[in-house]
This record gives structure tokens, sequence and C-alpha cells, in this order.
């Protein structure tokens, strides 16, 4: 079963930063290209980013909006992925999913609520 | 980036009615559309993806269609469970966008 545990979220300010951890199991990781996508409160769904898996370059495409502020990164030996955020916008409040996948989402996180708000 | 319109915006059926969703791409996306499903404080479930392949544990009644820029979503007799919100994901060109959703509410 693929389990994907995300953490990290919680209240920031604007211009401030966070980093959300997701724990995965369940699937060959290293193999895997992992994504983040986001809803903010009450909308739909939006693709924030993803990171190709190590063999295929471990590469990554974000976004315009959070391009230069948020970076995706893997550690494939703990089976985790992360997103850095950087100078928060209020727009960028949202639950955070990490989910599996770099094109299209197969399983997903129960995500992490991210409120940026002063 | 592509933008894909949904259509309608709401849905409202009863249970055993069918129900036929539209996502319109503003370019093709070739065969590159998924579409989930997200109930009420759950999270999104994949249905499809490559346009036409089921995703695992997906029931029969669900069905869809579609290439380019026009695909359709289809349940064949609507289940109390069903009732939910419906997105539609292309990943035909960068950035991969979602459409803005169809709700399928008890009528």
């Amino acid at each position: 079963e693929v389990q994907l545990v995300e953490s990290g979220g919680g209240l920031v300010k604007p211009g401030g930063s966070l980093r959300l951890s997701c724990a995965v199991s369940g699937i060959t990781f290293n193999n895997a290209w992992m994504s983040w996508v986001r809803q903010a409160p009450g909308k739909g769904l939006e693709w924030v980013g993803h990171i190709k898996s190590e063999a295929d370059g471990g590469t990554t495409d974000y976004i315009t909006p959070v391009k230069g502020r948020f970076a995706v990164s893997r550690d494939d030996s703990k089976k985790m992925l992360y997103l850095q955020m950087n100078s928060l916008k209020t727009e960028d409040t949202a639950v955070y999913y990490c989910v599996t996948g770099g094109h299209y989402f197969g399983s997903w996180g129960q995500g992490t609520l991210v409120t940026v708000s002063s | 980036e592509i933008v894909l319109t949904q259509s309608p915006g709401t849905l409202s059926l009863s249970p055993g009615e069918r129900a036929t969703l539209s996502c319109r791409a503003s370019q093709s996306v070739s065969s590159y559309l998924a579409w989930y499903q997200q109930k009420p404080g759950q999270t999104p479930r994949l249905l499809f993806y490559d346009a036409s392949s089921r995703a695992t544990g997906i029931p029969a009644r669900f069905g869809c269609s579609g290439s380019g820029t026009d695909f359709t979503l289809t349940i064949t007799r609507l289940e109390p469970e069903d009732f939910a919100v419906y997105y539609c994901q292309q990943y035909g060109s960068s950035p991969w966008t979602f459409g803005q959703g169809t709700k399928v509410e008890i009528k």
C-alpha cells in the first residue's frame, strides 16, 4: 500500500519560509517522479512542481508563480520528498499535497495546511 | 499555459441517472489528460489517465473519451458515493494545469 505522509505546514508571515516534508512508502521511491499539488481553501487544484527520478536526471519544473521561491528536492536514501518555500505570499495559502507521479498523480497524501498571514 | 474549461459547473442529478461531464482544452493536449474525483473532506482520487486508461479500482460505470481538445467523463448510473467534484488535468504541455472542476450534486 502506498503511503504519503506530509508534515511541516503551519502559520507563517508574508515573506517567511517553510519546509514541507513527505515520507513515502509502498513504492520504489528512487524510480518515482514526485510532485506537489496545492489547493487553496474552497478552491480547485493547482500543480506546483515536480522532481524527476535521479535516473531521469533529477531535474525539477514549477509553475511560474513559484519559480525562484519554491524548490522541490528528494532524499532517495530516506524516501523523503521536500518542498522548500521561501518569500511566501498570502496567495500561497493552501493545503499542499505530496503526490506520486510527474505527469498525472496516482497516490496522494492527506495534505498539510500552509497559512500565510500577518 | 493551457487552460482547461470544465462544463457544466454544477450538475444536479438523481441516483441512477447518467452524468456527462465535459473538459475542453485551449489547445491540443493529445491524449495527455487525467480525471480525478474529490469528495468533501477527502483527497482527490485518480480515475483515468492518458485520456482513457482506467486507474486501479475504478468501477466500470465510469468511462471517458476524447483526444486533442475535447474530453468527456461519463458515469452511466450514479451511485450515492459518486456525488463529488470532478477535475480534469492536462500534462501535454508544461505547466500541467487542472480544470476548475464540475460538482455533481444530488438533485
